[in-house]
C-alpha cells in the first residue's frame, strides 16, 4: 500500500542522454511535486503541480520538464543529460496546494557518467 | 523571502536521552506551516511532525514534540528518549499559502548520532 511511489530507485546514465522518472500517488491528493538533493543533502523544490497549475522553479534549466497524464502522475524528463544533473530526485505529493503535509516518494538516485 | 536554518551540523546523544534540535525561520507570510522529516541512511524522506502559524498548542507526535516560539520565529525538534533508529538526517521545513509559497524551503538539515 505505498502511498507516493518512484520508478527507477536507482538511474546511471551517460552524458547527453535522455531519460525519465516516474512518480504516482495512490493518496488521491491534488497536489504533486519534485525536489532534487544534492551531495550535500540540500533539498530545492523543482516543479509544484496539481490540476490547474505548473509552478516552475525559476532556477531550473528547461531541460528539466514534468509531464502529468493525470491526477496520480507526476513523470519527470531530463533532457541533454549533464554531470550536475547527478543527485537525488524525491517525488512528493500533498492533498492542496496549501499547508498540508507532503508526503515523499523514497527518491531516485540519478549518476551521470 | 522565506528562509529555515538549522545551526547544527551534527549532534550526538546518548541512548534513552532527550535531544532537541534548533531550527529558526523567517517569513513575511502571516499564515504558514512547520515541519520536521527524518532522513535515515536509507535515504527515504519521513515525516514526523507539523506546526501550523496559528496553533495555539505546540504540536506533539509520539516521542517527538516541536517546541513553537513564534515570537522569536523557532520551531525546534525535541525527541524524548532517544532510541538507536532515531539516528538519522533531520530536516527543518516550511511552507506558506499556495502557488510558490506553498513549496516546501529546508533547512541544511542536523544530523543526529545516538550513542548506545
Amino acid at each position: 500500500d505505498t502511498a507516493v511511489s518512484q520508478t527507477p530507485k536507482y538511474l546511471v546514465t551517460q552524458m547527453g542522454n535522455d531519460k525519465s522518472i516516474k512518480c504516482e500517488q495512490n493518496l488521491g491528493h491534488d497536489t504533486m511535486y519534485w525536489y532534487k538533493q544534492d551531495s550535500k543533502k540540500f533539498l530545492k523544490i523543482m516543479f509544484s503541480y496539481n490540476n490547474k497549475e505548473l509552478i516552475i522553479n525559476e532556477t531550473v534549466p528547461n531541460r528539466f520538464s514534468p509531464k502529468s497524464p493525470d491526477k496520480a502522475h507526476l513523470n519527470l524528463h531530463i533532457n541533454s543529460l549533464e554531470l550536475g544533473d547527478s543527485a537525488v530526485y524525491f517525488c512528493a505529493s500533498s492533498l492542496r496546494d496549501s499547508q498540508e503535509t507532503q508526503y515523499f516518494g523514497p527518491g531516485t538516485r540519478l549518476l551521470v557518467l | 523571502a522565506q528562509k529555515i536554518t538549522q545551526t547544527q551540523p551534527g549532534m550526538f546523544v546518548q541512548e534513552k536521552e532527550a535531544v532537541t534540535l534548533d531550527c529558526t525561520y523567517d517569513t513575511s507570510d502571516p499564515s504558514y506551516g512547520l515541519f520536521w522529516y527524518k532522513q535515515p541512511s536509507s535515504g527515504e524522506m519521513i515525516f514526523l511532525i507539523y506546526q501550523g502559524s496559528y496553533d495555539q498548542q505546540n504540536a506533539t507526535e509520539g516521542r517527538y514534540s516541536l517546541n513553537f516560539q513564534k515570537a522569536r520565529k523557532s520551531a525546534n525538534l525535541v525527541i524524548s528518549a532517544s532510541q538507536l533508529g532515531d539516528s538519522a538526517m533531520y530536516f527543518c521545513a516550511m511552507r506558506g499559502d499556495g502557488g510558490s509559497q506553498g513549496n516546501l524551503i529546508f533547512g541544511k538539515g542536523t544530523k543526529l548520532s545516538v550513542k548506545p
